[in-house]
């Protein structure tokens, strides 16, 4: 069974970064895709980027370019994401999400989630 | 940029009915390129459909999916309790993947 356990909740003063992790098994860790995406408060969800880990290459929205970095370890079967620069609108639960095999022609939508990361940016 | 507008934003039913969402798109997808989540309080969305009609697993055959080029609609039959959530739409043909607002299911 896929499953992706992330890391705990952040509380961070703007201006500062924040590392979010998402630890996925279940399968070769090659064969994931992982994105990440946030959701504010009473807000809905919003696309940030991912990783294609056979490959390591990421791409990234428009919206969070320079700003948002993903990166994986192979190691420890753990993908990141980084964001720089917060402000006090980076509030939101961050998760990572599985993209499923057949995204080449099938597009990406997501099939398993991790519980969600609270980031909390505030002074 | 896909924008999806999801209308209404909240919907005041009970168990029994019978409810359609809707998902319109800024520009024609090409491709069935649309999925929709559920999503309850304190979880992350749930895939119900993908590819405009296609049930993920597990998701029983009260949900049904249908639409094409800018307008879609998701079709849940016979509402259960645990029916009552929030219902995302996304458009999953190419980046960014973009997501709706969000139409809330509320009981009456």
């Amino acid at each position: 069974q896929i499953q992706l356990v992330q890391s705990g909740a952040e509380v961070k003063k703007p201006g500062s970064s924040v590392r979010v992790s998402c630890e996925a098994s279940g399968d070769t860790f090659s064969n994931f895709v992982i994105s990440w995406v946030r959701q504010a408060p009473r807000q809905g969800p919003e696309w940030m980027g991912a990783i294609i880990a056979m490959f390591g290459t990421s791409i990234y929205a428009q919206n969070f370019k320079g700003r948002v970095t993903i990166t994986a370890d192979k190691s420890t079967s753990t993908v990141y994401m980084d964001l720089s620069s917060l402000k006090s609108d980076d509030t939101a639960v961050y998760y990572c999400a599985r993209v499923p095999p057949g995204w080449r022609t099938g597009g990406w939508y997501f099939d398993f989630w991790g519980r969600g990361t609270l980031v909390t940016v505030s002074s | 940029e896909v924008v999806l507008t999801q209308s209404p934003g909240t919907l005041s039913l009970s168990p029994g009915d019978t409810v359609t969402l809707s998902c319109r798109a800024s520009q024609t997808l090409s491709g069935d390129f649309l999925a929709w989540y559920q999503q309850k309080p304190g979880q992350a969305p749930r895939l119900l459909i993908y590819g405009v009609s296609s049930r993920a697993t597990d998701i029983p055959d009260k949900f049904s999916g249908s639409g094409s080029g800018t307008d879609f609609t998701l079709t849940i039959s016979r509402l259960d309790p645990e029916d009552f959530a929030v219902y995302y739409c996304q458009h999953h043909g190419a980046s960014p993947y973009s997501f709706g607002q969000g139409t809330k299911l509320e009981i009456k």
